[in-house]
């Protein structure tokens, strides 16, 4: 099946600092990446749809400014989480749906990235 | 409404028997359904997937679904304590547009 890398798994940073997480697809090509946020004991939220080589596509009260996307080439989307607080702390994860198939295939999904913001 | 729900559980569950996970969403227009594994600290993994009313078997596991009742659900047969972990049942929406769906999971915990 499709393999989705995501790196780094965790991350800890200070309170207005930002940090980059990285999302790539190995072995094929995803023009389509999907970012979710995922609080303990929580369900997998959808932050964003990041599109390759154009906007990503917010959900309703996900702040584009804080929360930047870029999908700059088939196998790559980043998510930043610019001047980052406590309450960003959460764990990222990002996916990609199998290549080659319909729109209502499965999602697959990097091992996600736990942020700690202290 | 939720437009996905679980319960939350701890469904507990001896080893050896039939664990039974279920799922219930909101919307009729549903055309795919997910059952993802979530061991803790982990990112979710694709168990089953399941677009036609009735009943798709994979090894031990089975998915059932029932369109007119809004209804899916899981059944893990001869449960091992490896299965323990949280249980997320995910539903999409017709069209190319629509997004995936998680409901908050249901924790299955295989005792010995």
């Amino acid at each position: 099946g499709a393999v989705v890398s995501q790196h780094p798994s965790r991350v800890i940073c200070k309170s207005g600092t930002s940090v980059k997480i990285e999302c790539r697809s190995l072995d094929f090509q995803a023009t389509t990446m999907f970012w979710y946020r995922q609080f303990p004991k929580k369900s997998l939220m959808l932050m964003a749809t990041s599109n390759e080589g154009s906007k990503a596509t917010y959900e309703q009260g996900v702040e584009k400014d804080k929360f930047l996307i870029n999908h700059a080439s088939l196998t790559l989307s980043t998510l930043t989480v610019t001047s980052a607080h406590p309450e960003d702390s959460s764990f990222y994860i990002c996916s990609a749906r199998d290549p080659g198939k319909t729109y209502n295939s499965p999602l697959h999904f990097g091992n996600g990235t736990r942020l700690t913001v202290t | 409404q939720k437009e996905v729900e679980q319960n939350s559980g701890p469904l507990s569950v001896p080893e050896g028997a039939i664990a039974s996970l279920n799922c219930t969403y909101s919307d009729r227009g549903s055309q795919s359904f997910f059952w993802y594994r979530q061991y803790s600290g982990k990112s979710p993994e694709l168990i089953m997937s399941i677009y036609s009313n009735g009943d798709k078997e994979d090894g031990r596991f089975t998915a059932q679904l029932n369109k007119a009742s809004q209804y899916v659900s899981l059944l893990i047969r001869d449960s091992q304590p490896s299965d323990s972990a949280t249980y997320l049942c995910a539903v999409k929406g017709a069209g190319t547009a629509s997004k995936l769906t998680f409901g908050t999971g249901t924790r299955l915990q295989v005792t010995l």
